[in-house]
């Protein structure tokens, strides 16, 4: 079957300007994850959706960055003003079913750059 | 505080040599989870172990094997007789319950540089 999807795969824009990453996770699984892959701190989460409901938002950095999950199905993380610091790859990933630890399947990442 | 520590940066060994990853966890869980991914130069996060905190038998997969040791806290990861194919970066990660959400934290990574 299909894996999670992410689009763009990259996305390079100027400061200041807003972008909208997209996951589309494993069909049927319920939660989903968005974490962040920078050169100076490594592997970090982001946020946690179970359904629509996002329980866990401490990883988000700051009030810049946002993310909604509709349908129980596809997500959007939002960075709104974008700062060089923000270059990063972003990750998301899915898992069946959060009450147990289920392994949690990656896509491919968006590449986003901040001029 | 680091609750996933992977001291190797880089690794490089030639092809056939056994090469052995190092992951330190801090944790207060009592029940937790542990996992292996790689991420090979194209980039995405390939799953290849989960180890729940009460199983501590070791695991082999093919060439690659783990060693849970619950009493210093450490899940090695051995690649036996590396191949060029090899070459990546490995991650170990932690789940803890107590979170309520399993997000993983994630170890530094190791680079792992098998060449021919």
């Amino acid at each position: 079957g299909a894996g999670v999807s992410q689009s763009p795969s990259n996305k390079v824009t100027e400061k200041g300007k807003d972008v909208e990453l997209r996951c589309d996770p494993i069909s049927g699984h319920t939660a989903l994850y968005w974490y962040r892959q920078s050169l100076g701190q490594g592997l970090e989460f982001l946020i946690y959706f179970q359904g629509n409901s996002a329980p866990d938002k401490s990883g988000l950095p700051s009030d810049r960055f946002s993310a909604e999950r509709t349908g129980g199905s596809v997500s959007t993380l939002t960075i709104q003003r974008t700062q060089q610091e923000d270059s990063a790859v972003y990750l998301c990933a899915s898992s069946p079913f959060p009450a147990a630890p289920d392994t949690q399947y990656f896509g491919p990442g968006t590449r986003l750059t901040v001029l | 505080a680091q609750k996933v520590t992977q001291a190797q940066t880089e690794i490089s060994v030639v092809e056939k040599e056994d090469v052995t990853l190092d992951c330190v966890y801090e944790t207060r869980d009592t029940t937790y989870y542990l996992f292996w991914y790689k991420q090979p130069p194209s980039g995405e996060l390939v799953f290849l172990i989960r180890r729940n905190s009460f199983d501590e038998q070791n695991e082999i997969s093919g060439r690659y094997s783990w060693n849970f040791q619950k009493s210093t806290s450490s899940f090695n990861f051995t690649i036996t007789a590396s191949q060029v194919v090899d070459s990546a970066v490995y991650f170990c990660a932690l789940s803890e319950p107590s979170l309520n959400d399993y997000k993983l934290s994630f170890g530094a990574g190791t680079t792992v540089t098998v060449r021919a």
